[in-house]
């Protein structure tokens, strides 16, 4: 069946790096844009970045634009997000989202059960 | 503070028909289709409603969603104990390039 099943997830100090990873299966992975978003403890969704199915088209929100790199791997079936310069701020949960289109729109439609991303000294 | 508002909370009886708000701007639901998400606690958010008022295949017809210029509204008839979660709207947003998400509402079955 279409998963998607996020790993990477730690405690790390401020300034450090993580590199979240997400595996995609049961759907042809290259077809589909894919998306990381986030959920701050006790807050909202937050969209964080999203990349095309060729890597050719790549957006981040502000506050991670400079700091964070998402890109995927095709022959892999992966998608990744390197985080650097961490902040206290970045400590959420971490979802791996696959993006749909219908003849008028685009949609998350599958979602990963997340990884926990903790920055703190 | 999000781009997308939302009410932080609703309720409703069993059986009875709720709505949840979502107010936007031209460069996002103006210009854009919204998509609902529920998350359950402790669980990963879900499509619930995509294109403005389409249902994924497993969806109970329920659960319907309307769109007018700058506002989106997600409905829900005879409510059930199982729909007590958080539910989010979303829209791509042309000025920032981004998906943007309403601050969720929490919704209560009394």
């Amino acid at each position: 069946q279409v998963r998607l099943v996020e790993s990477g997830g730690g405690l790390v100090k401020p300034g450090g790096s993580l590199r979240l990873s997400c595996a995609a299966s049961g759907f042809t992975f290259s077809d589909y844009y894919m998306s990381w978003i986030r959920q701050a403890p006790g807050k909202g969704l937050e969209w964080v970045s999203s990349i095309s199915s060729s890597s050719s088209y790549i957006k981040y929100t502000d506050s991670v634009k400079g700091r964070f790199t998402i890109s995927r791997d095709n022959a892999k079936n992966s998608l990744y997000l390197q985080m650097n310069s961490l902040r206290a701020e970045d400590t959420a949960v971490y979802y791996c989202a696959r993006e749909d289109s219908a003849m008028v729109g685009s949609y998350m439609d599958v979602w990963g059960k997340g990884t926990t991303v903790t920055v703190s000294s | 503070q999000s781009v997308l508002t939302q009410p932080p909370s609703a309720s409703g009886t069993p059986g009875q028909r709720v709505t949840i708000s979502c107010s936007g701007s031209s460069s996002n639901i103006g210009s854009n289709t919204v998509n609902w998400y529920q998350q359950l606690p402790g669980t990963a958010p879900k499509l619930l409603i995509y294109s403005n008022n389409q249902r994924p295949s497993g969806v109970p017809d329920r659960f319907s969603g309307s769109k007018s210029v700058t506002s989106a509204s997600l409905a829900i008839s005879g409510l059930q104990s199982e729909d007590e979660a958080d539910y989010y709207c979303a829209a791509w947003d042309d000025s920032l390039n981004g998906w943007v998400f309403g601050g969720g509402t929490k919704l209560t079955v009394l």
